[in-house]
């Protein structure tokens, strides 16, 4: 049953410090996404990558925000440094794109985030 | 301003019940609609995608109606059950990109 990991599940940690999210796509799948979660905004699109080249981050604070693919079965998303304001859910998806998009994404379980 | 409204912003119902949630939106260029289910401490699941040609897409006891006209869809759940309660999510995808741009969601209740 293929699935979407991610890593760490939940994490806690001071103001200032760096933070790493780790995700594995589905195997065979070319388009990976990331999101950030919060009650207040929803889902919110920070970063996507098709065939590991990115493609749009414009979601996300390019300050503090950095997102790779070091291979296709790895996604990282960083944050250094860290502010209380970045708390939230994190999610990875990954589908396959065989066109112009519309694929179907499948979401992992999150990485929850605190910073305090 | 590319946006997408959802309706109600929850809804408890009775076990056995049809409901039908709303989404509009005001995306252009348009390339098509996601609904999501979400379950609590989940990730979303897509349930339906529908293109500019698509009216209507049934998954199970999921139906997704689209009126590109109106920028309007719809999801009508069928003879609820207790494993419906969630939150439901429309996601509209841009023309020419995947950037999307999601609704608030609809918190649905389903019970006994």
């Amino acid at each position: 049953d293929a699935r979407v990991t991610q890593t760490p599940r939940d994490k806690v940690t001071e103001m200032g410090q760096e933070v790493t999210m780790r995700c594995q796509p589905i195997l065979g799948h070319n388009t990976v996404f990331w999101y950030r979660q919060t009650m207040m905004q929803g889902l919110e699109l920070l970063a996507y990558f098709r065939n590991r080249a990115p493609l749009d981050d414009s979601g996300m604070p390019k300050d503090r925000f950095s997102a790779e693919m070091p291979d296709a079965t790895l996604a990282t998303l960083k944050i250094q440094p860290s502010e209380p304001r970045d708390s939230a859910v994190y999610f990875c998806a990954s589908g396959l794109a065989l066109g112009t998009g519309g694929e179907t994404q499948y979401f992992g379980p999150g990485t929850r985030l605190l910073v305090l | 301003k590319n946006q997408v409204e959802q309706s109600p912003q929850s809804l408890i119902i009775l076990e056995g019940k049809n409901c039908t949630l709303q989404c509009n939106y005001t995306v252009s260029p348009f390339s098509n609609l996601r609904w999501y289910k979400q379950d609590t401490g989940r990730g979303p699941v897509s349930l339906t995608i529908m293109t500019f040609s698509e009216n209507t897409k049934s998954n199970g006891r999921y139906t997704a109606t689209l009126d590109a006209d109106t920028k309007q869809s719809s999801l009508h759940i069928t003879a609820s059950q207790l494993s419906d309660s969630a939150s439901y999510i429309c996601v509209v995808s841009l023309s020419g990109n995947t950037p999307l741009v999601f609704g608030k969601g609809t918190r649905l209740s389903v019970i006994a």
